[in-house]
Parts: C-alpha cells; structure tokens; sequence
C-alpha cells in the first residue's frame, strides 16, 4: 500500500524553528515528486511548493518563496518542510502528498495525515 | 496567476444530483483534478484527468470540462458525501487549487 506518514503535531512560540517530516513507503521514493500543501484553519488548500527526491530540485510558490524551506533524504524515503522563524500566522495544517504525472498535468495522490501546526505565545 | 473560482456551497437532498462548478480562462483546455475532504481528514482524490476515477472511487463521482468551465457531478447523493471539494489543475508554473465547496446533504 503507498503511504505518506507525517510527523505529530506541534506547538511552538513565535520566533521559533520547526521542522515537520513525510515518510513515503509502499512505492520508489525517487520516482515522484512530494508536494506541500497548507490549509490554515477553516480554509481552503494552498500550494506551497514541491520536490523532486531524486535530485532535491525545489519550485516554490510566489507565496510562500523565502518563508519556508523544502528538502528531502532519498536514504531514508523523506521529505521536509521547515521554518526558520515560525510566526502566528503559520498556524495550519499541513500536508504532503505524491505529486502523480503525465506529460501535461500533475495531481496529488495519496495524500498524508496531515501535520497541525499551532504557533502561539 | 491562474484563478479557479467554486461557489463556497451547494445544497442537496438525499437521492439527487448535486453539479459542482469550477471556473477558470479556457479550463477546457486544462486537465482538472477533484478531491474530496471530510471533516477531520486529509483529501482524497476523487476525479483526475477531467473524468478518470481511481479505483475505488464509485462510479457515483462523475467530471466534465469544457470551456471556461469543469463539473464534478454527485449522483444519487449520500448523507456520506457530505464534504469539501476542491478543483485543482497544473499550469506551467504551478499547482493551483480551487476555493472549494462544501456540499451540504438536506
């Protein structure tokens, strides 16, 4: 079965670093890209960026380029997504999923469990 | 950047047929993707490719796309549809999600 597995959920103050993981298991790892997806509380799916494991080339949204940092170890078949700085406004879930593609589209399937992240003093 | 535009909601009684708009420029000649998010859950996807079903998926979940507009269509509604749904398509920038729309089971 392709799994995506996230890391629990975290609390942290404002200020501080964070790093949230997405093991894939059930499939060759470096054969898909991982994408990350947030959807901050009562909202909607926003994508944040995507990696492609077999060589750790990243393509940011505009939104969220400089905010946060996407990485991967193919060793061990997971991808991360990171804060330097976290703020309150970083409060969401977030998501990762396979990033499945043909020549002229991609879509995400599966989907992790999701990772809550709450940011507050 | 590209917009996908869904009504926030849509309202259904059991046994009918809800039709979920997704709007974009010239989306017809995109491939749209469909995911269903329950409360509580991570999506799941529902529709690739405009009309293609993952296996699994009942063959209640229909898509269409044409134009400047794509349809997921529920048919013979569920009280366990009850739901998020979220269009979604690739352009050659990025990977951009509709606003979604809560389907509300009467």
């Amino acid at each position: 079965e392709v799994q995506l597995v996230q890391s629990g959920a975290e609390v942290k103050k404002p200020g501080e670093s964070l790093r949230i993981s997405c093991r894939g298991s059930g499939y060759s790892f470096t054969n898909y890209w991982i994408s990350w997806v947030r959807q901050m509380p009562g909202k909607g799916l926003e994508w944040m960026g995507k990696i492609d494991p077999s060589d750790s080339y990243i393509n940011y949204s505009p939104s969220f380029q400089g905010h946060v940092t996407i990485s991967a170890d193919k060793s061990i078949g997971t991808a991360y997504l990171q804060w330097s700085s976290l703020k309150a406004s970083d409060t969401a879930m977030y998501y990762c999923a396979r990033r499945m593609t043909t020549v002229t589209t991609s879509y995400f399937d599966p989907w992790g469990q999701g990772t809550l992240v709450t940011v507050s003093s | 950047s590209y917009v996908l535009t869904q009504p926030p909601s849509v309202s259904v009684a059991p046994g009918q047929t809800a039709r979920i708009p997704c709007g974009g420029n010239n989306i017809g000649s995109k491939s749209v993707h469909w995911y269903q998010q329950k409360p509580g859950q991570a999506p799941v996807l529902l529709v690739y490719d405009d009309s293609d079903r993952p296996s699994g998926i009942p063959e209640r979940f229909s898509g269409s796309n044409s134009g400047n507009a794509a349809t997921l269509t529920i048919s013979r509604v569920e009280a366990g549809d009850e739901a998020d749904y979220y269009c979604q398509v690739w352009t050659s920038t990025s990977d951009v999600f509709g606003s979604g729309t809560k389907v509300t089971v009467l």
